[in-house]
């Protein structure tokens, strides 16, 4: 069963709008989020995070919301670039798990558009 | 440079053939995992260790094995008995102690003929 679950397989944007990616996760132990980019045939790279004791974090362009009741979180770009297009990995830990671990999401194909 | 070199980047090898694929990390961090990414997949954990001499299954354990004799180094091997060995293989490593991203190398890509 999928705990962290990216509904949205691909999205495509204007240059210069928002983009936003969604997150839903259904473990409510999941205290610690992280957003990743991934350019085919590299590594992912640490993009940013969040605790679950705040709602929000902002990171230049980037931001991440978390709405822990509604077990939802998403990352705005604003504005997208053209070097955003990649693919986007929500990823969860878990809070006294013994050992630390990420659950990812299947990903969201970012695409923005010149 | 600081980093986490995987090896080799990309590796044919025929079926019930066994492979090791290597990641060196000099950053000195305490933890390494390895993942597997397939197409419109997430990355799946196979294997993570926290420290030296100590290493436990990720959610997708069959079929691999790895060691964990050094610091620096994770190597993982894909056994004959990996069912669908070809995939994106990812490493990654971690500082320690509380929460944190993980860092990843470069990945290494095994097709299987």
């Amino acid at each position: 069963d999928q705990q962290v679950k990216q509904n949205s397989p691909s999205l495509s944007v204007q240059e210069g709008r928002i983009s936003i990616l969604n997150c839903d996760y259904t473990n409510s132990m999941f205290d610690y989020f992280l957003w990743y980019k991934k350019y085919p045939a590299e590594g992912p790279t640490f993009l940013i995070s969040i605790s679950s004791i705040k709602d929000k974090n902002e990171d230049g362009r980037f931001t991440v919301f978390l709405n822990k009741s509604a077990k939802h979180l998403s990352l705005h770009i604003v504005p997208s670039q053209p070097g955003d297009s990649a693919v986007y990995f929500c990823a969860a830990s878990e809070k006294g798990a013994g050992s630390y671990q990420l659950t990812f999401g299947k990903g969201t194909k970012l695409s923005v558009i010149p | 440079d600081g980093g986490i070199t995987q090896s080799p980047k990309y590796l044919f090898r025929k079926e019930g053939q066994n492979v090791t694929l290597s990641c060196e990390q000099n950053l000195n961090h305490d933890a390494m995992y390895w993942y597997r990414q397939d197409p419109g997949q997430g990355l799946r954990l196979i294997y993570y260790s926290q420290i030296v001499n100590d290493f436990q299954k990720g959610d997708i354990a069959e079929g691999y094995s790895v060691s964990r004799e050094k610091k620096e180094s994770f190597p993982l091997t894909v056994t004959s008995a990996q069912k669908n060995p070809t995939a994106f293989y990812l490493c990654a490593t971690r500082l320690g102690g509380g929460t944190g991203e993980l860092f990843f190398g470069e990945g290494s890509r095994l097709t299987v003929l």
